[in-house]
């Protein structure tokens, strides 16, 4: 099926360091969720975005919808050794039935 | 309050054995989903039940699967005949209340998933 891309695919990253990574799609979509799945877990979700250019914060958590409804960004700052885990974008069309899931950024953090 | 719970949380089963794998959604939830996760991958979506209407089982990968549940509550996903390329971990979703067309509230596409179950196919 359709899945978004996210990039990077993984990164390792010094603790304290901020974090970026982006999620793109071929198509529009009217809401955009980030989730962050730990291992042997379920996802969980950290920030929905329901707004074209809507920027929102969870924490040291922040997220972008971006202005094309084709994109969106998320931010995390000065990552700690509990942000390691595998990060899943999602985006919902507004009139489909399900979510479409990202290829999720990996990020694991060295101390 | 509770989460999405699922069971079992391991299954280790025979290729050609059937297996039936549970999920009972946060209580009020209308809505469940049904993914799969292999290794190292993303989410591939399978089914999703919305109340009485009918499920929308496009992402059943072959005759194998099947799942069903009744009214607002627990579902069960069976495959039968197991592959080893069934192996993945088994993930169910519920949300709360999901609106069909956009504009509608908040929190409508917030799904919130169970632990997962994972199957080993042998």
């Amino acid at each position: 099926g359709q899945q978004l891309n996210q990039s990077p695919q993984s990164m390792f990253i010094q603790e304290g360091e901020d974090v970026s990574m982006n999620c793109t799609s071929s198509s529009i979509f009217n809401t955009w969720l980030w989730y962050k799945q730990d291992p042997g877990e379920g996802p969980v979700l950290l920030i929905a975005l329901y707004k074209a250019g809507e920027l929102t914060s969870n924490g040291r958590l922040t997220a972008q919808f971006g202005i094309t409804r084709k994109d969106s960004f998320l931010n995390i700052s000065a990552s700690i050794p509990s942000d390691v885990g595998i990060y899943f974008c999602a985006g919902h069309t507004g009139t489909a039935s399900k979510l479409t899931f990202g290829t999720g950024t990996r990020l694991q953090v060295t101390l | 309050g509770a989460g999405v719970s699922q069971s079992p949380s391991n299954k280790v089963t025979e290729k050609g054995k059937d297996v039936e794998l549970r999920c009972d959604p946060i209580s009020g939830h209308t809505a469940l989903y049904w993914y799969r996760q292999s290794l190292g991958q993303g989410l591939e979506f399978l089914i999703y039940f919305q109340g009485n209407s009918a499920p929308d089982k496009s992402g059943l990968p072959s005759d194998r699967f099947s799942a069903e549940r009744t009214g607002e509550s627990v579902s069960t996903l069976t495959i039968q005949r197991t592959q080893q390329e069934d192996s993945a971990v088994y993930l169910c979703a519920s949300i709360p209340d999901p609106v069909r067309f956009s504009g509608g509230p908040s929190r409508s596409y917030e799904q919130y998933f169970g632990p997962g179950t994972r199957l080993t196919v042998t």
